[in-house]
């Protein structure tokens, strides 16, 4: 069966270093995303991104975020200047279809920023 | 502001029994409301969806309900089994957006 898969499982960085999230989205898949979830609260949403470019945005995704889609496979996810708060499990989805858009999830990257 | 409620307290019930869960929303106008089950440190797994105009849903042992005039949802789990034990959280999309907002979850135990 079809996977979102996400690379690293876990990275552990310092403060003021920057970090990038890889996510392989299901193939046929139009529609990506990147959520967070900081431990013991709920799963937040940060972007969503169709047809190379940022659909929605939260407020959490400020200017040191951004994401890309350099080749036909991956998506990422770039935090430009960690900061403590920054530490959280960061989830990778993608979507068939617009609409109806159930989302498939992949496992995870955890960063924690120390 | 738009808020989406689930009791994130714990609810325990016995094996073979039906777990009933609550999803209430305000501010808030919903063309589809989606359940999920998350497993602790895993990302969360799609269990079904149901649109506006739909009164109910089901799949398996799975039923959903989505009152849109209470804004509330209901999630039955019938004949509960220990492998059930997860959270089960509530999203919610918009007509004409991609963007799902999700509730905090409940956390499911049931108990043999």
């Amino acid at each position: 069966e079809p996977e979102v898969t996400q690379t690293p499982s876990h990275q552990v960085t310092q403060m003021g270093q920057e970090v990038i999230l890889r996510c392989v989205p299901i193939s046929n898949h139009l529609y990506f995303y990147w959520y967070r979830q900081i431990l013991g609260q709920k799963v937040e949403f940060l972007v969503s991104f169709y047809n190379n470019e940022i659909s929605e945005k939260s407020e959490i995704f400020d200017d040191q975020f951004s994401v890309e889609r350099p080749d036909g496979s991956n998506f990422t996810l770039k935090i430009r200047s960690t900061k403590l708060e920054d530490s959280a499990m960061y989830f990778c989805a993608s979507s068939e279809v617009q609409h109806t858009g159930e989302l498939f999830f992949g496992e995870g990257s955890r960063l924690t920023v120390l | 502001s738009q808020k989406i409620e689930q009791n994130s307290e714990a609810l325990n019930i016995q094996e073979g029994k039906t777990a009933t869960l609550t999803c209430n929303y305000t501010n808030y106008s919903p063309a589809y409301l989606q359940w999920y089950r998350q497993d602790p440190g895993r990302g969360p797994v799609f269990l079904l969806l149901i649109r506006e105009n739909e009164k109910e849903k089901r799949k398996e042992r799975l039923k959903v309900t989505f009152d849109t005039t209470l804004k509330q949802s209901l999630f039955h789990i019938t004949a509960s089994q220990p492998a059930d034990s997860a959270t089960y959280l509530c999203a919610l999309r918009s007509g004409g957006y991609q963007k799902v907002t999700f509730g905090i979850g409940t956390k499911l135990q049931v108990i043999p």
